[in-house]
């Protein structure tokens, strides 16, 4: 079955250092993407970022990125120059993909999540 | 801007009761999906929804049901309402194809007295 595990449930970093979140996924399946989301305070999910497994380079999105390594089965995510609005919860997330005879669909599984917090 | 909205940010019921959560989204997406959410558990899918009258089971569908008569519209039901159903419900949506990023409403936090 697929999984997804985040390791740390909390980490703390601060102000301006980059901060490295763990998550480490199986699966059995080829084609799959990756997902990371956050979570502040107000309960929003916003995404973050997204790896697809054929993806030849890691994803970029500003301050984050997405260190792949499909070999170990690892998706950490990496912010750089943490600011205080980073303090969030993080949650890592895979695509499973279901066929059945007119077509398929697509859902995620989530991980425990990280809190991060980030301090002045 | 995409948008999905849910009906109530907060919400107390009595065991018991009949719930009704709802969800709409405005981007004409496919999927539709509900979530629990509880400490140390992540995201748990409840149900989800491929099309119009049509939804599968997730990882933790007893206690609950689904509906969606039309596209934009997904709700979930909680039959008779019970203590161990307290916990924060999201609604999320996607397309069918491409990255199938899920775009998430605000959330309802509904504790069950």
């Amino acid at each position: 079955a697929q999984k997804i595990t985040q390791t740390q449930p909390g980490m703390f970093v601060q102000e301006k250092e980059a901060v490295t979140l763990d998550c480490t996924y199986d699966t059995s399946d080829p084609s799959y993407g990756l997902f990371w989301y956050k979570q502040p305070s107000s309960g929003e999910m916003i995404f973050l970022i997204y790896q697809g497994s054929y993806d030849q380079q890691n994803a970029t999105e500003g301050r984050y990125s997405l260190n792949f390594q499909k070999a170990r089965k690892s998706a950490n995510l990496v912010i750089s120059a943490s600011q205080l609005g980073d303090s969030a919860m993080y949650f890592c997330a895979m695509r499973e993909t279901s066929f059945f005879f007119s077509g398929g669909y697509n859902k995620l599984i989530f991980g425990a999540g990280t809190r991060l917090a980030v301090h002045p | 801007d995409v948008k999905v909205t849910q009906s109530s940010r907060y919400l107390v019921k009595r065991t018991g009761e009949k719930v009704f959560l709802e969800c709409v989204q405005d981007m004409d997406h496919e999927n539709m999906f509900w979530y629990r959410q509880d400490p140390g558990l992540g995201l748990r899918l409840i149900y989800f929804s491929y099309d119009v009258k049509m939804k599968e089971k997730g990882d933790i569908p007893e206690g609950y049901s689904v509906s969606r008569e039309k596209k934009e519209r997904f709700s979930l039901i909680l039959e008779s309402a019970s203590t161990n159903q307290t916990s924060m419900y999201l609604c999320a949506s996607s397309t069918g194809t491409g990255s199938n990023e899920q775009f998430f409403g605000p959330g309802t936090r509904l504790t069950v007295l």
